[in-house]
């Protein structure tokens, strides 16, 4: 298994520009959420998904848009960065149903610059 | 809407003390994971918490959770340099909401010889 996987690593946009931040798992997880990761913050809610077809927002959902077509997908989309969402973006997938080896496995990020 | 704070923010150590980081949230969640972060990398993850009065352990590190209280703690027993990263704890709820966690602000762990 690769686990969860996200594209690009690093990224670099100018304010006004569009980008699709990729994410997706091979664990057949349900559950699928986006963190923005900011210094002194700890990790963000952006978005979160319970299967495929069903988004809802998070903490700081304004500027991104998801969309959940298949289990496997998620991808986070920024509709006109700006600097504020200058970020290390982290992609999240986790079990549906309860029990002591349930966690949430994270990607490996996607550091977002934006001038 | 929950709220998660930690204690310490930052932490630096010696080598071979024992200390503990406390993580206290505002409302009921019925889960509290704990994670650890290295610079530049990802999140791992190191316990889920799902119960009152549960202890988990690994290695050096012991977790805790009372949800009467509100708290949960990791406790590093004998530290060594190998354990120097950022803690994160995270409460969370079932059901529907099982994808979403809200996460303390972290604690910075140093370990010094």
């Amino acid at each position: 298994n690769a686990g969860v996987t996200q594209t690009p690593k690093f990224q670099v946009l100018k304010t006004g520009q569009s980008m699709t931040l990729q994410c997706a798992q091979d664990m057949n997880h349900e559950y699928m959420s986006w963190y923005r990761q900011d210094p002194g913050m700890g990790l963000r809610l952006i978005h979160y998904s319970v299967g495929a077809g069903i988004t809802d927002q998070g903490e700081v959902p304004n500027g991104y848009n998801v969309s959940r077509s298949t289990t496997e997908d998620f991808p986070l989309r920024l509709l006109s960065a700006a600097p504020s969402q200058t970020s290390v973006y982290f992609c999240a997938s986790s079990y549906s149903k309860s029990g002591s080896k349930e966690t949430q496995y994270f990607g490996p990020g996607t550091r977002l610059l934006v001038l | 809407e929950l709220k998660v704070e930690q204690n310490p923010l930052f932490l630096s150590m010696q080598e071979g003390k024992n200390y503990t980081i406390y993580c206290n949230y505002s409302t009921t969640s019925d889960r509290l994971y704990w994670y650890r972060q290295d610079p530049g990398k990802s999140l791992e993850s190191l316990f889920v918490l799902l119960s009152n009065g549960a202890v988990k352990q690994e290695g050096r590190l012991m977790a805790s959770l009372d949800t009467k209280a509100r708290l949960s703690t990791l406790h590093i027993t004998a530290a060594v340099h190998d354990l120097s990263a950022t803690y994160f704890c995270a409460g969370g709820t079932g059901g529907t909401s099982y994808g979403k966690l809200t996460f303390g602000q972290g604690t910075i762990l140093t370990v010094h010889p």
